[in-house]
């Protein structure tokens, strides 16, 4: 595998369910991010990973859950959603320090809350 | 954080080039312009990034005014693949990483 990778590409899940989404990145990365695009909106950063260490929260509720176990994985784990929820999770990663370091992102999963 | 100002659309004809403007007037001096694109419900792809200097890679050159104030995206010959939306992102460096603001974009249709 090379780059960034999520699973699933597809969720459908109901508003009391639990679930995960996963993202790996094989690019020797040490920063990691979750964005939120739903239709007809940009996309919106929820939170950044830097070394592991949570930087950046923005202002995401608290049914979203991410967690960063180390520089390569990163999960975003999902309860008790809203229809509303329903969008593409993309994930990204970059390298860290300076300004001048792109970020690269996986395919998405798109999620539905039914 | 700086804002930019894209056009909604944009149509090219196969084979010729496209030209896509960006509006950054609030750049700061030290904020670099990035450009990246989205096909159709795809993760965003990187293109290119410049602070003052025109820029030149395999996909595209990005040329930035001298004020820094405005720049524009050239795919020196579109192609059908290149359909897709443009997004023009003025970052800001904080905590060690670069926080990029999307916004609408420009929805660039290449065509026959």
């Amino acid at each position: 595998e090379t780059g960034v990778t999520q699973t699933p590409r597809h969720l459908v899940m109901g508003m009391t369910n639990k679930k995960s989404l996963k993202c790996e990145q094989h690019l020797g990365h040490n920063a990691m991010y979750w964005y939120k695009q739903s239709a007809k909106k940009p996309l919106e950063l929820m939170f950044v990973y830097n070394f592991k260490e949570q930087t950046e929260n923005n202002s995401v509720p608290s049914r979203f859950s991410p967690e960063c176990p180390n520089s390569s994985h990163l999960f975003l784990h999902l309860h008790t959603l809203q229809p509303e929820d329903s969008a593409l999770y993309l994930c990204a990663s970059s390298s860290q320090g300076t300004q001048t370091y792109e970020q690269y992102f996986g395919p998405g999963t798109r999620l539905t809350v039914t | 954080d700086a804002k930019t100002t894209q056009p909604t659309s944009m149509d090219c004809a196969e084979g010729r080039a496209a030209n896509l403007p960006c509006n950054h007037s609030t750049i700061s001096g030290n904020e670099y312009v990035y450009w990246y694109r989205q096909i159709h419900s795809q993760g965003p792809q990187y293109i290119i990034h410049g602070l003052k200097n025109n820029e030149t890679n395999e996909m595209a050159s990005l040329i930035i005014t001298e004020d820094r104030k405005s720049s524009t995206l050239i795919l020196p010959h579109a192609t059908l693949r290149d359909t897709a939306v443009y997004y023009c992102i003025v970052s800001h460096f904080s905590g060690g990483y670069n926080k990029l603001i999307f916004g609408a974009g420009t929805r660039l249709a290449v065509h026959p």
